[in-house]
């Protein structure tokens, strides 16, 4: 699978959205990208998946850039129980398995 | 979404014996599992694949006699830690994939066992 690069760590202020980045510069044409979060001492959790087009569900919204080359998770009003550590991943097909890199660690404040 | 149990949540077994992790798909059928081991402040690194009625594939420096896989149904999976050492102490984790129509293939993890061998 592809790599993926996301900043070490960012901070949120609670209510605001976070925005968290992610580039798959090489990405390849069959590769979904994948956001998951893990809360401490918790297995992860999925958030959301997307190919091509931008998507949306209940926890977040996901941007692919048209040229697919990078992505953002927009947590459209972030709480202190977002506090996580979030992996963009890359994979073949959807539902191959998952390589996690060091992900971002989102710390959102009061 | 779906849900991946897994059980126990933590354990503590002593160094030399074995202790075996269950993985169970609660409301899905998993052909495939997949297990994960998590150290402090590290990411998850996938151990190996776990395809119901055949073999598990291990990664590379994964020890499969050590690190036993078994996937005898659709929604269960298991991981067994043979003669237990203390560096074996971990973070275990397992996902499932979800083949239902509407799921998008998409993968589910479990909450994760904790591991300490004395």
């Amino acid at each position: 699978d592809a790599k993926t690069t996301q900043p070490t760590s960012m901070d949120c202020a609670e209510g605001r959205a976070a925005n968290l980045p992610c580039n798959h510069s090489t990405i390849s044409g069959n590769e979904y990208v994948y956001w998951y979060r893990q809360i401490h001492s918790q297995g992860p959790q999925y958030i959301i998946h997307g190919l091509k087009n931008n998507e949306t569900n209940e926890m977040a919204s996901l941007i692919i850039t048209e040229d697919r080359k990078s992505s953002t998770l927009i947590l459209p009003h972030a709480t202190l129980r977002d506090t996580a550590v979030y992996y963009c991943i890359l994979t073949l097909g959807a539902g191959n398995m998952l390589t996690f890199g060091g992900g971002t660690r989102l710390m959102v404040k009061p | 979404g779906a849900v991946v149990s897994q059980h126990p949540s933590w354990v503590i077994c002593k160094s030399g014996t074995s202790v075996k992790i269950e993985c169970r798909s609660l409301d899905f059928q998993a052909t495939t599992m997949f297990w994960y081991r998590q150290f402090p402040k590290q990411s998850l690194m996938l151990m190996a694949t776990s395809n119901e009625g055949s073999k598990a594939t291990y990664e590379q420096g994964v020890e499969k006699d050590k690190f036993l896989i078994n996937h005898a149904s659709l929604t269960l999976s298991t991981l067994t830690v043979t003669s237990a050492h203390p560096e074996d102490s971990s973070f275990y984790i397992c996902s499932a994939r979800d083949l239902g129509w509407d799921s998008g293939n998409t993968i589910y993890f479990g909450e994760g066992s904790w591991l300490t061998v004395v």
